[in-house]
């Protein structure tokens, strides 16, 4: 992903709405890409993954797309809850992680 | 616990002096990355271990940087002659060889501060 500086690109929304979070990878070779939250003070915590060969995958309230052809990759989040709030990274393969997103959540 | 343990937590040093770090990995787990994080930023590979070789280095390690894990088990950072703009979360993460995922499983930090 590209680095934004000081200032991470932030995103708020209510309690209950769906959340995007995008972020745009470098390396087409990558052979899976992967999503960690992290919440302040603690390191990044995995929250799922996507292998190259997959456009698609959904887990727990969280759906990852992967469109190769523009190299960008999504989060999201359904029913955002207030624990939700973290910054959220985006990895490829090469464990190089992106600027992140700032995700708050207002109840 | 059995994950990832990171120490100290904080440090505090004057510029110039040295400072190390201790991670001790997840039990069993064949590889062993460190990583820089400053605020508002991603964080930044230096470095990662697979069993005790030092398999890739980052141009950000400086030789003020060496990283060690003499028995493939726990890994040591140490910093010289430390600079203010060493100021930041040092992360380590640790994964088992063979995993499908990649997924890394980080340590809490250690912070340092250089004054």
């Amino acid at each position: 992903g590209e680095s934004v500086g000081l200032h991470l690109p932030t995103l708020s929304v209510q309690e209950g709405d769906n959340s995007i979070i995008n972020c745009a990878y470098s390396n087409s070779a990558s052979d899976y890409f992967i999503w960690y939250k992290q919440e302040s003070g603690k390191g990044p915590q995995f929250i799922i993954d996507i292998r190259s060969n997959m456009d698609k995958r959904q887990g727990q309230r969280v759906t990852v797309l992967l469109n190769k052809t523009v190299k960008h990759l999504s989060l999201q989040i359904a029913a955002t809850q207030p624990g939700d709030s973290a910054v959220y990274f985006c990895a490829e393969s090469d464990m190089r992680f992106g600027a992140g997103t700032r995700l708050t959540v207002k109840p | 616990d059995t994950g990832v343990s990171q120490n100290p937590r904080h440090k505090i040093t004057k510029r110039g002096q040295n400072v190390t770090f201790r991670c001790d990995p997840i039990s069993e787990h064949n590889r062993l990355y460190w990583y820089r994080q400053t605020l508002g930023q991603g964080p930044e590979f230096l470095t990662y271990f697979q069993n005790e070789a030092q398999l890739e280095k980052s141009r950000l390690l400086s030789d003020r940087f060496s990283a060690e894990r003499p028995k493939g088990s726990f890994s040591t950072l140490e910093i010289q002659r430390t600079e203010q703009g060493d100021s930041a979360m040092y992360l380590c993460a640790s994964s088992p060889v063979g995993t499908n995922t990649g997924e890394l499983f980080f340590g809490e930090g250690s912070r340092l501060t250089v004054l």
